[in-house]
């Protein structure tokens, strides 16, 4: 069984400050994906990395996928209260997704 | 409107009685998946489907039924619902690997 662990469960920041969270597994996936639900929503899609070591951006979102393709992170620069929020990793092994427990961000203005 | 549709979206039934949520998605995606999401376990999948007829049980298949006989439709079923099926219940599509999820809002289920 795939299993990801997500972490911090939980962040509560100040606006314009960094933050990182990571996603672990023992397990190599064929790709990695970050997802944010808002409250009463379904997830959305906010990347996919797929190459070892892959880094991709999404304005002030940095993305990247572990060399083995095992775990990742995801770096918010200067968060803003638009970025609150659960973030969710999740996994890609035969076209299904073994999700993370997800980290709920609180940005304070 | 294109997407992916959800319905209901709140749904209160009683144990032992059978319930089925609908999903129903635009895009033509092959693939289509239903996970439930609690706290504590986050959101695990439930059965998927890479194709009209094709079914596959994913992590917490029992008490649960689908079919898929058109390519837009995935319903679930609870034969017989319980409380421990009390969640939230999100359909999702995606056209294969590497190409990401879109997911419906969600149908928020009670058994009582």
């Amino acid at each position: 069984t795939q299993l990801l662990e997500q972490s911090p469960q939980f962040l509560s920041i100040q606006e314009g400050e960094n933050l990182t969270v990571y996603c672990n597994s023992s397990s190599v996936f064929s790709s990695l994906q970050w997802y944010r639900q808002e409250p009463g929503e379904g997830p959305v899609l906010l990347v996919t990395v797929v190459t070892g070591g892959e880094v991709k951006k999404l304005k002030r979102l940095t993305f990247q996928f572990g060399d083995a393709r095992k775990d990742s992170s995801l770096h918010i620069t200067a968060a803003q209260p638009g970025d609150t929020g659960l973030y969710l990793c999740a996994g890609e092994y035969g076209n299904k997704l073994v999700f993370g427990a997800g980290t709920i961000l609180r940005v304070k203005s | 409107d294109a997407g992916i549709t959800q319905s209901p979206r709140y749904k209160i039934t009683e144990t032992g009685r059978q319930v089925t949520l609908m999903c129903h998605q635009t895009w033509s995606h092959s693939y289509m998946f239903w996970y439930r999401q609690d706290l504590g376990h986050g959101l695990r999948l439930i059965y998927y489907s890479a194709a009209a007829d094709i079914t596959d049980k994913g992590e917490v298949p029992d008490g649960y039924v689908v079919s898929r006989s058109k390519t837009e439709n995935f319903p679930l079923t609870l034969e017989s619902a319980t409380r421990s099926q009390t969640s939230v219940y999100f359909c999702a599509s995606s056209q294969g690997q590497g190409y990401g999820y879109t997911f419906g809002s969600g149908t928020r289920l009670t058994v009582v």
